[in-house]
Protein backbone atom coordinates (compact mmCIF):
# COMPACT_ATOMS: atom_id res chain seq x y z
CA UNK A 1 0.00 0.00 0.00
CA UNK A 2 1.27 3.44 0.16
CA UNK A 3 3.09 5.17 2.60
CA UNK A 4 5.04 7.72 4.11
CA UNK A 5 8.26 7.78 6.54
CA UNK A 6 9.74 10.80 8.19
CA UNK A 7 12.42 12.25 10.13
CA UNK A 8 12.10 10.23 13.91
CA UNK A 9 11.85 12.56 16.32
CA UNK A 10 12.23 15.07 18.09
CA UNK A 11 14.68 17.38 16.46
CA UNK A 12 16.15 19.71 18.34
CA UNK A 13 17.56 23.03 16.78
CA UNK A 14 19.37 25.77 17.78
CA UNK A 15 17.34 29.26 16.84
CA UNK A 16 18.82 31.02 13.79
CA UNK A 17 20.13 27.30 12.40
CA UNK A 18 19.35 25.33 9.47
CA UNK A 19 16.79 22.49 9.14
CA UNK A 20 15.91 19.21 7.23
CA UNK A 21 13.29 17.08 7.95
CA UNK A 22 13.43 13.96 5.59
CA UNK A 23 10.25 12.29 3.79
CA UNK A 24 10.12 9.61 1.62
CA UNK A 25 7.11 7.75 0.28
CA UNK A 26 6.09 4.84 -1.68
CA UNK A 27 2.70 5.41 -4.03
CA UNK A 28 2.28 2.21 -5.20
CA UNK A 29 -1.49 2.77 -6.52
CA UNK A 30 -1.58 6.23 -6.84
CA UNK A 31 0.60 7.35 -10.23
CA UNK A 32 1.39 10.70 -9.70
CA UNK A 33 0.35 12.00 -5.95
CA UNK A 34 0.08 15.40 -4.78
CA UNK A 35 2.51 15.72 -1.88
CA UNK A 36 1.81 18.19 1.60
CA UNK A 37 3.23 18.83 4.54
CA UNK A 38 0.92 19.73 7.56
CA UNK A 39 1.99 21.53 10.83
CA UNK A 40 0.61 21.19 14.34
CA UNK A 41 1.29 24.24 16.63
CA UNK A 42 0.79 23.61 20.39
CA UNK A 43 -2.18 24.20 21.29
CA UNK A 44 -3.31 24.50 17.86
CA UNK A 45 -5.15 22.47 14.91
CA UNK A 46 -4.03 20.99 12.55
CA UNK A 47 -3.06 22.74 9.32
CA UNK A 48 -1.50 23.25 5.88
CA UNK A 49 1.30 24.50 5.42
CA UNK A 50 2.20 23.78 2.03
CA UNK A 51 1.65 21.56 -0.91
CA UNK A 52 3.06 20.54 -4.56
CA UNK A 53 0.84 18.54 -6.61
CA UNK A 54 3.60 18.55 -9.63
CA UNK A 55 6.47 16.54 -9.79
CA UNK A 56 9.72 18.40 -9.91
CA UNK A 57 8.38 21.53 -8.81
CA UNK A 58 8.83 23.35 -5.34
CA UNK A 59 5.89 24.50 -2.59
CA UNK A 60 7.24 27.28 0.07
CA UNK A 61 5.04 28.57 3.05
CA UNK A 62 7.07 30.54 6.06
CA UNK A 63 10.07 30.39 5.23
CA UNK A 64 9.62 26.83 4.45
CA UNK A 65 10.90 25.08 1.08
CA UNK A 66 9.38 21.03 0.20
CA UNK A 67 10.58 20.14 -3.35
CA UNK A 68 9.03 17.01 -5.10
CA UNK A 69 11.57 14.66 -6.23
CA UNK A 70 9.91 11.56 -8.37
CA UNK A 71 12.89 10.12 -8.72
CA UNK A 72 13.98 9.84 -5.69
CA UNK A 73 10.17 9.73 -4.15
CA UNK A 74 11.27 12.34 -1.47
CA UNK A 75 9.83 15.44 -0.76
CA UNK A 76 12.36 16.89 2.15
CA UNK A 77 11.33 19.73 4.63
CA UNK A 78 14.04 22.51 4.55
CA UNK A 79 14.29 25.89 6.34
CA UNK A 80 17.43 27.81 6.04
CA UNK A 81 17.42 29.70 9.65
CA UNK A 82 14.89 28.36 12.09
CA UNK A 83 13.18 30.65 14.93
CA UNK A 84 11.36 29.62 18.18
CA UNK A 85 7.35 30.30 16.96
CA UNK A 86 8.65 27.21 14.42
CA UNK A 87 8.39 24.60 17.40
CA UNK A 88 5.43 22.49 15.96
CA UNK A 89 5.02 18.85 15.06
CA UNK A 90 5.59 18.54 11.37
CA UNK A 91 3.93 15.60 9.06
CA UNK A 92 4.17 14.75 5.51
CA UNK A 93 1.63 13.38 3.54
CA UNK A 94 0.62 11.89 -0.02
CA UNK A 95 -2.63 11.79 -1.56
CA UNK A 96 -4.03 11.39 -5.09
CA UNK A 97 -4.41 13.71 -7.76
CA UNK A 98 -8.16 13.33 -8.40
CA UNK A 99 -10.70 14.75 -7.22
CA UNK A 100 -12.33 12.15 -5.73
CA UNK A 101 -12.29 11.40 -2.50
CA UNK A 102 -8.81 12.44 -2.00
CA UNK A 103 -7.82 10.53 0.99
CA UNK A 104 -4.23 11.49 2.43
CA UNK A 105 -1.69 8.88 3.67
CA UNK A 106 0.20 10.44 6.53
CA UNK A 107 3.55 9.99 7.79
CA UNK A 108 4.20 9.52 11.64
CA UNK A 109 4.85 12.99 12.65
CA UNK A 110 8.42 14.40 13.28
CA UNK A 111 8.26 16.64 16.70
CA UNK A 112 10.24 20.08 16.01
CA UNK A 113 12.11 21.54 19.30
CA UNK A 114 13.94 25.05 18.64
CA UNK A 115 15.66 26.45 21.60
CA UNK A 116 16.88 29.94 22.10
CA UNK B 1 -13.09 32.04 7.02
CA UNK B 2 -14.60 28.38 8.52
CA UNK B 3 -14.52 26.49 10.87
CA UNK B 4 -14.81 22.85 11.84
CA UNK B 5 -16.33 22.27 15.64
CA UNK B 6 -15.83 18.91 17.07
CA UNK B 7 -17.70 17.47 20.29
CA UNK B 8 -17.12 17.02 22.75
CA UNK B 9 -13.32 18.11 23.17
CA UNK B 10 -12.49 14.80 25.55
CA UNK B 11 -14.46 11.55 25.77
CA UNK B 12 -14.28 9.06 28.85
CA UNK B 13 -15.99 5.63 28.08
CA UNK B 14 -16.37 2.30 29.75
CA UNK B 15 -15.50 -0.65 27.50
CA UNK B 16 -18.22 -2.16 25.61
CA UNK B 17 -19.76 1.18 25.51
CA UNK B 18 -21.17 2.83 22.54
CA UNK B 19 -19.79 6.40 21.80
CA UNK B 20 -20.49 8.91 19.51
CA UNK B 21 -18.08 11.85 18.21
CA UNK B 22 -19.59 15.01 16.05
CA UNK B 23 -17.94 17.34 13.85
CA UNK B 24 -19.40 20.42 12.06
CA UNK B 25 -18.40 22.47 9.29
CA UNK B 26 -19.22 26.15 7.63
CA UNK B 27 -17.07 25.68 5.04
CA UNK B 28 -19.79 24.17 2.79
CA UNK B 29 -17.15 21.65 1.62
CA UNK B 30 -18.74 18.55 -0.10
CA UNK B 31 -16.40 15.89 0.97
CA UNK B 32 -15.69 15.38 5.10
CA UNK B 33 -13.30 12.86 6.91
CA UNK B 34 -12.81 10.60 10.01
CA UNK B 35 -9.34 9.84 10.64
CA UNK B 36 -7.69 8.56 14.27
CA UNK B 37 -4.26 9.18 15.64
CA UNK B 38 -2.72 7.33 18.16
CA UNK B 39 0.40 8.71 19.96
CA UNK B 40 3.36 8.72 17.76
CA UNK B 41 2.07 7.65 14.61
CA UNK B 42 0.47 9.33 11.80
CA UNK B 43 -3.17 9.78 11.20
CA UNK B 44 -5.24 6.91 10.05
CA UNK B 45 -8.55 7.23 8.25
CA UNK B 46 -11.78 5.60 9.62
CA UNK B 47 -14.46 6.94 7.35
CA UNK B 48 -14.99 9.55 4.75
CA UNK B 49 -17.97 11.20 2.99
CA UNK B 50 -18.34 12.64 -0.42
CA UNK B 51 -21.83 14.38 0.05
CA UNK B 52 -24.77 13.86 1.91
CA UNK B 53 -25.64 10.84 2.92
CA UNK B 54 -22.68 8.59 1.41
CA UNK B 55 -19.91 6.80 3.27
CA UNK B 56 -16.57 5.35 2.46
CA UNK B 57 -14.85 3.14 4.24
CA UNK B 58 -11.16 4.03 4.98
CA UNK B 59 -7.91 1.51 6.31
CA UNK B 60 -9.54 1.74 9.95
CA UNK B 61 -13.61 1.39 9.96
CA UNK B 62 -13.47 -1.87 11.76
CA UNK B 63 -15.63 -1.00 15.03
CA UNK B 64 -16.83 2.33 13.80
CA UNK B 65 -19.97 3.21 12.16
CA UNK B 66 -20.50 6.91 10.19
CA UNK B 67 -23.38 8.88 9.76
CA UNK B 68 -23.15 12.22 7.40
CA UNK B 69 -26.71 13.00 7.84
CA UNK B 70 -26.21 16.75 6.21
CA UNK B 71 -23.70 18.48 4.02
CA UNK B 72 -21.77 20.64 7.75
CA UNK B 73 -22.43 17.48 9.60
CA UNK B 74 -20.13 14.07 10.17
CA UNK B 75 -20.50 12.11 13.13
CA UNK B 76 -18.56 8.80 14.20
CA UNK B 77 -19.38 6.11 16.25
CA UNK B 78 -17.06 3.67 17.98
CA UNK B 79 -19.46 0.90 18.43
CA UNK B 80 -17.72 -0.66 21.46
CA UNK B 81 -15.02 0.92 23.38
CA UNK B 82 -11.88 -1.22 23.69
CA UNK B 83 -10.41 -1.28 27.51
CA UNK B 84 -7.40 0.99 28.21
CA UNK B 85 -7.99 2.80 24.12
CA UNK B 86 -6.78 6.28 23.84
CA UNK B 87 -6.79 8.18 20.92
CA UNK B 88 -7.31 11.25 19.16
CA UNK B 89 -10.23 11.55 16.57
CA UNK B 90 -9.44 14.41 13.86
CA UNK B 91 -12.44 15.53 11.60
CA UNK B 92 -11.43 16.80 8.00
CA UNK B 93 -13.39 18.93 5.39
CA UNK B 94 -11.53 19.17 1.57
CA UNK B 95 -11.69 22.59 -0.67
CA UNK B 96 -11.36 22.06 -4.14
CA UNK B 97 -8.25 22.45 -4.64
CA UNK B 98 -7.08 19.43 -2.60
CA UNK B 99 -6.60 21.12 0.95
CA UNK B 100 -7.70 19.31 3.94
CA UNK B 101 -9.05 21.20 7.01
CA UNK B 102 -8.71 20.01 10.40
CA UNK B 103 -10.60 19.86 13.51
CA UNK B 104 -9.07 20.57 17.44
CA UNK B 105 -9.63 16.75 18.03
CA UNK B 106 -11.42 14.56 20.42
CA UNK B 107 -9.58 12.60 22.85
CA UNK B 108 -11.35 9.54 23.85
CA UNK B 109 -10.10 7.60 26.90
CA UNK B 110 -11.51 4.40 27.70
CA UNK B 111 -11.68 3.02 31.23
Amino acid sequence: GDSVTQTEGPVTVSESESLIINCTYSATSIAYPNLFWYVRYPGEGLQLLLKVITAGQKGSSRGFEATYNKETTSFHLQKASVQESDSAVYYCALGPATSSGQKLVFGQGTILKVYL
Amino acid sequence: GGIITQTPKFLIGQEGQKLTLKCQQNFNHDTMYWYRQDSGKGLRLIYYSITENDLQKGDLSEGYDASREKKSSFSLTVTSAQKNEMAVFLCASRDWGYEQYFGPGTRLTVL
